[in-house]
């Protein structure tokens, strides 16, 4: 079983419509959970920093972390072109060097 | 501007030769990292250090060596033993464990 589990998609949307991304882990001592977005070719950015559970609401994306389901999702909501990129999900342990990362979800928004 | 340089952005080796990525960030961090990207496999670690002539094997490090000098400079050389090298290179950046990585955009080694 990997420690991080991410739907690659892809997954095309309407310009304006909420995307919703998922996450799943394995690994209970997960503490630092972390969304990163990918443009074709280039390094991935950091977009939202979370810590245990709860939600946390940057702009139009909305990180949220349940922590008894082993699941983190993010939001993005009236989504524009300029969203489309691959998302990637990220999570720490807490006294661990690791970042787990997830496969990425593909996302295109459609004018 | 603050931030991650990589070179080469592409790069094309034959089979048996080593060849260098560089990496340098002037954002001060203390710990840098090598990620391989391959697709449909996420980023996986190769090694990482967090201080200055110090550095750690991650999850793929065979074929792989680092060194590191200078606290700016975090060099990955791929080897004739590196088996598949052919990939998608990234450089990250934190100022300490458990922080958000900082990545550059990356080099992308091509093995003919």
């Amino acid at each position: 079983q990997k420690e991080v589990e991410q739907d690659p998609g892809p997954l095309s949307v309407p310009e304006g419509a909420i995307v919703s991304l998922n996450c799943t882990y394995s690994n209970s001592a997960f503490q630092y959970f972390m969304w990163y977005r990918q443009y074709s070719r280039k390094g991935p950015e950091l977009l939202m920093y979370t810590y245990s559970s709860g939600n946390k609401e940057d702009g139009r994306f909305t990180a949220q972390v349940d922590k008894s389901s082993k699941y983190i999702s993010l939001f993005i909501r009236d989504s524009q072109p300029s969203d489309s990129a691959t998302y990637l999900c990220a999570m720490l342990g807490s006294g661990a060097n690791n970042l787990f990362f997830g496969t990425g979800t593909r996302l295109t928004v459609i004018p | 501007d603050g931030g991650i340089t990589q070179s080469p952005k592409y790069l094309f080796r034959k089979e048996g030769q080593n060849v260098t990525l560089s990496c340098e960030q002037n954002l001060n961090h203390d710990a840098m990292y090598w990620y391989r990207q391959d697709p449909g496999q996420g980023l996986r670690l190769i090694y990482y250090s967090q201080i200055v002539n110090d550095f750690q094997k991650g999850d793929i490090a065979e074929g792989y060596s680092v060194s590191r000098e200078k606290k700016e400079s975090f060099p990955l050389t791929v080897t004739s033993a590196q088996k598949n090298p052919t990939a998608f290179y990234l450089c990250a950046s934190s100022v300490a464990r458990e922080r958000e990585l900082f990545f550059g955009e990356g080099s992308r080694l091509t093995v003919l």
